[in-house]
């Protein structure tokens, strides 16, 4: 069975403490592998898609990289403004063209 | 990024009730939207797939007589909990590619629902 696994389940930084977030992936076969950030209250908003292994992206103080069997979130120097739950989800081959199926979340709080 | 937009944001209603969420993409055309729903700190799952003009695509363990889903123009999907419970409490999130079929999946605001 297809699964997405995110560690860990919070993270506690300083501003300026730098990190990686883990999501964890068995999969049959992996079209992509997407990045949300999510704010309380609200709906994800879209960070990455990664399509294949040794694939890095970045934006502002994050960084994605993919492998084969996992990816991962760098957070470069965190503000508190990037306290939020970071959501990672796959789309495979199996159950469909559209479906995306998505990790519990990691839940990170910067502190000043 | 593509904007999609939900409304309403939130809603409280009595128990036996029905309630209507709308979900809007504002910049682009979306002939297929996704209805997820998400309990707390839990993952989002996905409920069902809403084509424009077609019945909706629901996913296993989701009634379809309980949760109806129109997707009637290029721009809007509805989704209708139906004589709502409290166990129906929960926040509904909808969300569209843009572009259509092979881009990236843009999520609205989402609803938060309580029933009493």
């Amino acid at each position: 069975e297809d699964q997405v696994t995110q560690s860990p389940e919070a993270l506690r930084l300083q501003e300026g403490e730098s990190s990686s977030l883990n999501c964890s992936y068995t999969v049959s076969g992996l079209r992509g592998l997407f990045w949300y950030r999510q704010d309380p209250g609200k709906g994800p908003e879209f960070l990455f898609t990664l399509y294949s292994a040794g694939e890095e992206k970045e934006k502002e103080r994050l960084k994605a990289t993919l492998t084969k069997k996992e990816s991962f979130l760098h957070i470069t120097a965190p503000k508190p403004e990037d306290s939020a739950t970071y959501l990672c989800a796959f789309q495979g081959f199996s159950g469909g063209y559209n479906k995306l199926i998505f990790g519990a979340g990691t839940r990170l709080a910067v502190h000043p | 990024g593509a904007v999609v937009s939900q409304h309403p944001s939130w809603v409280i209603c009595k128990s036996g009730t029905s309630v209507k969420i709308e979900c809007r993409s504002l910049d682009f055309q979306a002939t297929t939207m996704f209805w997820y729903r998400q309990f707390p700190k839990q993952s989002l799952m996905l409920m069902a797939t809403s084509n424009e003009g077609s019945k909706a695509t629901y996913e296993q363990g989701v009634e379809k007589d309980k949760f109806l889903i129109n997707h009637a123009s290029l721009t809007l999907s509805t989704l209708t909990v139906t004589s709502a419970h409290p166990e129906d409490s929960s926040f509904y999130i909808c969300s569209a590619r843009d572009p259509p079929g092979a881009g990236e999946l843009f999520f609205g605001e989402g609803s938060r629902l309580t029933v009493l």
